[in-house]
């Protein structure tokens, strides 16, 4: 069955770099997203990239995705204390099909 | 992007009772509307499907009676908890999909946290 794993916990100083990793398991994803979820508020869709894409840049944000492996990261430049939330990596085959979300990892920017 | 909007954003119900949840394209026609529903500090789960005009499809372990699925118009679809119990406290959020040019496009609603006390 479908699956999207990331790890839970991420915790960056201000001004560094953070990588939030996920790995998929479903070989038909098209769609790969990553949200932003702040606490007590709903799902902020940050970017996608389609899966015959294998980097996407914008702004601080840059996506990476190994299709062999089954791989996205997104790497946040410059993070900041308002970057930190809940980050979601979901998939999908297409935009008329059901995410599938992974656990989220928590971001947490130390000041 | 387009908008999605789910009213009532908070809602507080006794045990017992029923409690309806909109899910509204404000801008575009949603062929086909997805709820969630997330428990606090977990995942998204995918509850059902909903294309307009036809019953909703449930994913296994969702009880199609206790939550009753809507989507009679191109533009809003309603998750109704019956006879809610404290187990159904959650943050339910809806998403909704149409064609956007050649290609089908998924916007998220802002969600709405249900608590029965």
């Amino acid at each position: 069955g479908e699956d999207v794993e990331q790890s839970l916990f991420l915790s960056v100083r201000e001004g560094d770099s953070s990588v939030i990793n996920c790995t998929y398991t479903d070989s038909s994803s098209t769609y790969l997203y990553w949200y932003k979820q702040e606490p007590g508020a709903g799902l902020q869709l940050l970017t996608y990239i389609f899966s015959n894409m294998d980097m996407k840049q914008d702004q601080r944000l840059t996506v990476l995705l190994n299709k062999k492996d089954k791989h996205l990261s997104l790497r946040i430049a410059d993070t900041q204390t308002g970057d930190s939330a809940i980050y979601f990596c979901a998939e999908s085959k297409s935009g008329n099909t059901p995410l599938v979300f992974g656990k989220g990892t928590r971001l947490s920017v130390i000041a | 992007g387009a908008v999605v909007s789910q009213h009532p954003s908070r809602v507080i119900c006794k045990s017992g009772t029923s409690v309806k949840i909109e899910c509204r394209s404000l801008d575009f026609q949603a062929t086909t509307m997805f709820w969630y529903r997330q428990f606090p500090k977990k995942s998204l789960m995918l509850m059902a499907t909903s294309n307009e005009g036809s019953k909703a499809t449930y994913e296994q372990g969702v009880e199609k009676d206790k939550f009753l699925i809507n989507h009679a118009s191109l533009t809003l679809s309603t998750l109704t908890v019956t006879s809610a119990h404290p187990e159904d406290s959650s943050f339910y959020i809806c998403s909704a999909s149409g064609l956007a040019g050649s290609s089908y496009e998924q916007y998220f609603g802002p969600g709405t946290r249900l608590t029965v006390t």
